[in-house]
């Protein structure tokens, strides 16, 4: 079935600095890609939307300056927390959908923790 | 936009007894329709779907219902067991391309009893 590759699985990182996740899909082509953010005991929550070789679409209260999406292959897509603060600590998880259709494939998200 | 309401938030039962959690969504769009079970920490693991030409999905002891005039569908577990418990989301989306955004509900803690 379809994969998607997440890194880092968890991070710490003082406030103040910047954090990449990358998410990769093994063996399809993913041309859109999903972002959420899941607090303790809460659902997950879209952040934006990625699309290769275009901007993100984000959505409503999220700031794009602060969480910068990069998807510059059909295969990769990254999400960088910018100066970083605690109250970004956070499980941050995307997603995709093949082309071919299916189901949606997560992958196995960042426990993002600011110090 | 759109919008996904889950309940209850949380569902107790005893082993054996069946479960049921309702979800209503607002986008009449919307046309694929997930249930998830995640661990804590853990990724969603896709349970059962059921697209909107379908009425009704059965996996074993997992159901799935739609009713699209009134835009809810259930998931119902039979039989119970204590490993049946985690946390349980549903989920909308539309298009049946690979471009639909994914709209979750606020979850289900469904916790069964020995």
């Amino acid at each position: 079935g379809a994969v998607v590759s997440q890194h880092p699985s968890w991070v710490i990182c003082k406030s103040g600095t910047s954090v990449k996740i990358e998410c990769r899909s093994l063996d399809f082509q993913a041309t859109t890609m999903f972002w959420y953010r899941q607090f303790p005991k809460q659902s997950l929550m879209l952040m934006a939307t990625s699309n290769e070789g275009s901007k993100a679409t984000y959505e409503q209260g999220v700031e794009k300056d602060k969480f910068l999406i990069n998807h510059a292959s059909l295969t990769l897509s990254t999400l960088t927390v910018t100066s970083a603060h605690p109250e970004d600590s956070s499980f941050y998880i995307c997603s995709a959908r093949p082309i071919a259709g299916g189901g949606y494939t997560f992958g196995s998200g960042t426990r993002l923790t600011v110090v | 936009g759109e919008n996904v309401e889950q309940h209850p938030s949380t569902l107790s039962v005893q082993e054996g007894d069946s479960a049921v959690i309702k979800c209503t969504y607002s986008d009449s769009a919307s046309n694929y329709f997930p249930w998830y079970k995640q661990e804590l920490g853990k990724r969603p693991q896709l349970i059962i779907d059921i697209r909107s030409n379908v009425g009704e999905k059965k996996d074993q002891r997992i159901a799935v219902t739609l009713n699209k005039t009134a835009k809810h569908f259930s998931l119902h577990i039979t039989e119970t067991q204590p490993e049946d418990s985690a946390v349980y989301f549903c989920a909308a989306s539309r298009g049946s391309s690979n471009t639909g955004k994914l709209i979750f509900g606020q979850g289900t803690t469904l916790q069964v009893k020995p």
